[in-house]
């Protein structure tokens, strides 16, 4: 079974302020890497999927970014938004399309 | 277009009970998956089926059996319930963007 850690488990923000976590993952065996938000009472939704090392991807204010030879994933949110309030989980695919997710950061946004 | 859905949406069984959580898609997906979401635990895979015909166990696959029964369908049975599996339980399809769609979850509760 694969050990995909993230960090913080939570996080309290003040609206404005930019903010990142930590996905690490192992690094042996790596296909992709998928970042999604979670927001109560709703099922996950996909942010990204990133398969080459230094891949950089981008959507609106939320940007990841992937470093396969040492395991790790930072996800980073620009002026966070009380809308952006939500669990974000990262899972790793190590083939076979079968994702081991971590256990998420809970990030709260206070206006 | 539904996406991914699943029925029902809560459920509430005494011990021994059995039942069979239903899942469907419309998007043409090879793969489908069950999770279960417990607090603390993220998301572990129960049982994927990566084409119509065959399935296999996730991490955590006892007390659970599952259908493939077309392409579409994917059903989840608990034969005798029991208390360890009150949670709420997410079916997922997998898509050739890479990306796993999930449905809205369904909350068990086993008394």
């Amino acid at each position: 079974i694969l050990n995909v850690e993230q960090s913080p488990q939570s996080l309290h923000v003040q609206e404005g302020d930019s903010t990142n976590f930590t996905c690490s993952f192992p690094s042996s065996n790596f296909y992709a890497l998928h970042w999604y938000r979670w927001e109560t009472a709703k099922s996950p939704e996909a942010l990204f999927v990133m398969t080459l090392n230094g891949d950089e991807k981008k959507k609106g204010r939320i940007s990841a970014t992937l470093n396969t030879k040492e395991g790790y994933s930072y996800l980073y949110i620009k002026g966070s938004q009380p809308e952006d309030s939500a669990t974000y989980l990262c899972a790793e695919n190590t083939g076979f399309q079968k994702l081991v997710f971590g256990t998420g950061t809970r990030l709260l946004v206070s206006p | 277009n539904a996406g991914v859905t699943q029925t029902p949406k809560f459920q509430v069984l005494k011990t021994g009970q059995s039942m069979t959580l239903q899942c469907a898609q419309d998007m043409n997906h090879n793969s489908m998956y069950w999770y279960r979401q417990d607090p603390g635990m993220g998301l572990r895979l129960i049982y994927y089926s990566a084409s119509e015909g065959t399935t296999d166990k996730g991490e955590v696959p006892n007390g659970y059996n599952v259908s493939r029964l077309n392409k579409r369908e994917f059903s989840l049975r608990l034969e005798s319930a029991a208390p360890s599996q009150t949670s709420v339980y997410f079916c997922a399809s997998y898509g050739i963007g890479n990306e796993q769609y999930f449905g809205p979850g369904t909350r068990l509760t086993v008394t």
